[in-house]
């Protein structure tokens, strides 16, 4: 079955360091993947979404490429705010179909 | 942005007692998905339901699990009887046909004690 792979559990930057955040999936589909955020005491919800390989994905400063040669996927950010402290989710879904969530990756930035 | 709301946010129980988890999707939207997430573990999804039908479920969902939407009306997840294994957070999700964007509802804590 499908499958998505965060390495990174945890990790702690301070303001203006830059992001990177890598995920690896698996799937017999062509894939779309999405980068969801999940912030204290609430659902998760879209950063963004990226429908075709090699292709970029830009939302609120965060842009997504995925690489369809190593089935990977990464997330970056050139310079976060301590407002963008919270959870990351790289999710693998076909369309129309259910979403798989990887295992979160924890942001916490530091003022 | 458009908005799934949950009812109640916390709900404790007794172990084999029943549970409803209620979820007033977003308006327009016709596709409808129930997620789990154990406290510091990954989301995991357990079924999805349109026109009247579960359309597919995980191995998590387990024959006392039942959804169903009655017309206009929540979309609720049931769970009869709750087992000790059954706390946990859970997120309700819809979309509109054809959409790929899933929003989640702020999730129900469970507690089965």
């Amino acid at each position: 079955g499908d499958s998505v792979t965060q390495m990174q559990g945890q990790v702690t930057l301070s303001e203006d360091d830059f992001l990177f955040i890598n995920c690896t999936y698996s799937t017999t589909w062509y894939p779309t993947l999405f980068w969801y955020v999940q912030y204290p005491g609430e659902g998760p919800q879209l950063l963004l979404k990226v429908t075709t390989a090699n292709n970029k994905g830009i939302s609120r400063g965060f842009e997504a490429t995925y690489d369809k040669r190593t089935t990977s996927f990464h997330l970056q950010k050139a310079s976060v705010q301590e407002s963008d402290s919270a959870v990351y989710y790289c999710v693998l879904g076909p369309a129309g179909a259910k979403l798989t969530f990887g295992g979160g990756t924890r942001l916490t930035v530091r003022p | 942005g458009p908005k799934v709301l949950q009812i109640p946010s916390h709900q404790i129980i007794d172990m084999g007692q029943m549970v409803t988890l209620n979820c007033d999707p977003v308006s327009n939207h016709l596709y409808f998905y129930w997620y789990k997430q154990i406290l510091g573990q990954q989301m995991e999804f357990l079924v999805n339901f349109y026109n009247g039908k579960v359309m597919e479920k995980s191995k998590l969902f387990k024959d006392q699990f039942s959804v169903e939407r009655p017309d206009g009306s929540y979309f609720t997840l049931k769970i009869q009887p709750t087992a000790l294994e059954d706390s946990a957070v859970y997120f309700c999700a819809s979309r509109r046909d054809n959409a790929e964007t899933l929003y989640f509802g702020s999730g129900t804590r469970l507690t089965v004690l």
